[in-house]
């Protein structure tokens, strides 16, 4: 276990609504990024938080958007959902200060159906 | 941008040597990650090279060549428990991570 939690496991939400993730990090850790992973595809960059600030964005538009707390939990949010947002998002934590190891500790993740 | 491929699927025997192959266009990265991801699991590290060359750790080994943009993951003594997809990584500076197709390795008997 990574000691990375995520919330809710599963959601069902219907097209044009809006759905808030929860992450929690990892003791320690101060970056938070969040991944998009559709089904038998590979996780997908979406976003990442270091220190309560957005730093970098992937190829996603302005209705997914986030928020780091000050414990370094993070939320992702996404309005007006799509049928295509429809997908397992997994939230990684990290320290950026320091050797990086290559690697990064995933949450169980999000899984997200949009009808 | 970065992308990465890998072969969408293998089959190995139990017991058996396996290398899943790792192609990739990037104009720069810092490293190359593994990742294991059971069904319906989290993607868990298994490797890292941020230099050419072998990396070991148990039985898995992975190798790095910016030279020939190319990389791989080797697992020895495979068991029944390693079936699973394998994702290679890129890192592409302050931890953001472009993660490449994935191969589900299945492994039989």
């Amino acid at each position: 276990e990574t000691g990375v939690t995520q919330s809710p496991t599963h959601l069902i939400k219907t097209r044009g609504q809006q759905v808030t993730l929860r992450c929690s990090s990892q003791s320690g850790h101060n970056t938070v990024s969040w991944y998009q992973q559709a089904l038998g595809q590979g996780p997908q960059f979406i976003f990442q938080y270091y220190r309560e600030e957005e730093n970098g964005r992937g190829n996603f538009p302005p209705r997914f958007s986030g928020l780091q707390f000050p414990n370094y939990s993070s939320e992702l949010n996404v309005n007006a959902l799509e049928l295509d947002d429809s997908a397992l998002y997994l939230c990684a934590s990290s320290l950026r200060d320091g050797v990086y190891t290559g690697e990064l500790f995933f949450g169980e993740g999000s899984r997200l159906t949009v009808l | 941008g970065q992308s990465l491929e890998q072969p969408s699927e293998v089959t190995a025997v139990e017991g058996a040597i396996v290398q899943i192959n790792c192609t990739y266009q990037t104009s720069g990265f810092y490293g190359l990650s593994w990742y294991q991801q059971h069904d319906g699991g989290a993607p868990t590290f298994l490797s890292y090279n941020a230099l050419d060359g072998l990396e070991e750790t148990g039985r898995f080994s992975s190798f790095l060549s910016r030279s020939d943009s190319y990389g791989y993951l080797l697992l020895q003594e495979l068991q029944m428990k390693d079936s699973a997809s394998y994702f290679c990584a890129l890192e592409g500076g302050y931890q953001k991570v472009t993660f490449g197709t994935g191969t589900k390795l299945q492994v039989i008997p």
